[in-house]
């Protein structure tokens, strides 16, 4: 059963591009989660989402971040024109569909944003 | 609101060393807690974690009480190594609502001297 599956694991943009970063939830799993990490600090919670809903963009900034759980296929958590504190590294996690409190959420590997 | 407090680091210990690194939260209800762990240049995997009062997560000889009285979740090990160098994270998950998202403390930098 492969884990949570994000990509790219590495990307570097200039300033004025946009970034995309992907999430693939581990199987079975319905919830999605964006934490963004900057250098030397912990986790900041920026996003969660089911299928096709937004369930708590509660940590999302309010212009240039966007984010998005589609039917088909991974989530995307895009960033457009984006500045140099947009470096860091973002974190998906996913869970299973359940009103039990004990799920435990798995994290992705992670994709380190580098804005030149 | 919910929150997670950890020891701040960095924490320096020579091998063979016990480790303590404390954990304290504030939370509505019963969370389920976590201790997550995150080696340099990689994701956070998870380390171990208790759903209610008593319970006690262990894993790679790391052991962690959830305790109520004290609302505290302290990780423990008896006898550290070099390759438990890494950032410890402690972690909840609010028991209230399924539409919770998990809070993170801020982290602990533990460096082991041979």
């Amino acid at each position: 059963n492969a884990g949570v599956m994000q990509n790219p694991r590495h990307l570097v943009r200039r300033r004025g591009q946009e970034a995309r970063l992907r999430c693939s939830p581990m199987k079975g799993h319905s919830h999605v989660y964006w934490y963004r990490q900057l250098p030397e600090e912990g986790l900041k919670f920026m996003v969660y989402l089911q299928k096709e809903n937004i369930i708590d963009e509660s940590g999302m900034p309010k212009e240039r971040f966007s984010a998005e759980f589609p039917k088909e296929g991974p989530s995307i958590l895009r960033i457009q024109q984006v500045v140099r504190g947009d470096s860091a590294a973002y974190f998906c996690a996913s869970s299973p569909p359940s009103q039990y409190s004990g799920n435990t959420i798995y994290f992705g590997e992670g994709s380190w944003l580098t804005v030149v | 609101g919910d929150s997670v407090t950890q020891m701040e680091g960095p924490v320096t210990l020579s091998e063979e060393a016990f480790l303590t690194i404390n954990c304290t939260y504030t939370a509505t209800g019963y969370p389920s807690l976590f201790w997550y762990v995150q080696y340099p240049g990689e994701g956070l995997q998870l380390l171990l974690k208790a759903t209610k009062a008593d319970d006690k997560g262990s894993n790679k000889g790391f052991e962690a009480t959830y305790r109520k009285e004290t609302t505290s979740f302290h990780l423990e090990k008896g006898s550290v190594q070099v390759s438990d160098s890494a950032v410890y994270f402690c972690a909840l998950l609010p028991g209230y609502s399924s539409a919770s998202k998990i809070i993170f403390g801020s982290g602990t930098r533990l460096s082991i001297r041979p």
